[in-house]
């Protein structure tokens, strides 16, 4: 069974600092997913990264992957209330094994709390 | 409407009812998916389909029993459910059912069972 630890679980920090969160498995993932959920909503989608060591930008966001693709990290500069959620990252199996095989393993999420 | 719908958004049943979540995606994509998202716990997948076919189901009790008419809507029947059944259903959608494919949620069915 693939599994993803998420860390830290729970994260409240004031508007304009930094911070990083990470996301690691024992298993080794073809790609990887990161999602944002806000309350009373379902989780969008915020990068996929596919390369070991791959490194991707989104605003104040970056992401990257471990070259092993074992793990990923997302950091966040200079953080806004608008950042607020639940951070969840998903992986995809490295390759087809039957049953299970269509399944993204989920994360428990990072929950972030921007004070203004 | 865009992306992933589900309704109702909300929904407070007992034991002994029956009802059905709705799911419809407007992104001509062929997979869709039954999520439950417990608190304290990942995402746990419960259905898949493609092209209206079931392709998995991951252990899910009976009183769930999903069904997908065609591949834009996506329906989960509930019958005698208990409270542990509580939490938020997410449906999904993706182009198709390939690992690693990009995934599409709705808002979800927030569901309390007392």
């Amino acid at each position: 069974t693939q599994l993803l630890e998420q860390s830290p679980q729970f994260l409240s920090i004031q508007e304009g600092e930094n911070l990083t969160v990470y996301c690691n498995s024992s298993s080794v993932f073809s790609s990887l997913q990161w999602y944002r959920q806000e309350p009373g909503e379902g989780p969008v989608l915020l990068v996929t990264v596919v390369t070991g060591g791959e490194v991707k930008k989104l605003k104040r966001l970056t992401f990257q992957f471990g070259d092993a693709r074992k793990d990923s990290s997302l950091h966040i500069t200079a953080a806004q209330p608008g950042d607020t959620g639940l951070y969840l990252c998903a992986g995809a199996p490295r390759s087809y094994s039957g049953a299970g095989s269509y399944q993204l393993t989920f994360g428990k999420g990072t929950k972030l709390s921007v004070i203004p | 409407e865009t992306g992933v719908t589900q309704t109702p958004r909300h929904l407070v049943m007992g034991m002994t009812n029956k009802k059905s979540l709705k799911c419809e995606q407007h992104l001509g994509h062929n997979a869709m998916y039954w999520y439950k998202q417990s608190a304290k716990k990942p995402l746990e997948l419960m259905f898949v389909y493609s092209l209206e076919e079931r392709v998995e189901n991951n252990s899910v009790p009976s009183r769930f029993s999903p069904e997908c008419p065609n591949s834009s809507h996506l329906f989960l029947h509930l019958h005698t459910l208990q409270p542990e059944d509580s939490a938020l259903y997410l449906c999904a959608s993706s182009q198709e059912v390939h690992r690693g494919e990009t995934q599409y949620f709705g808002p979800g069915t927030r569901l309390l069972v007392l």
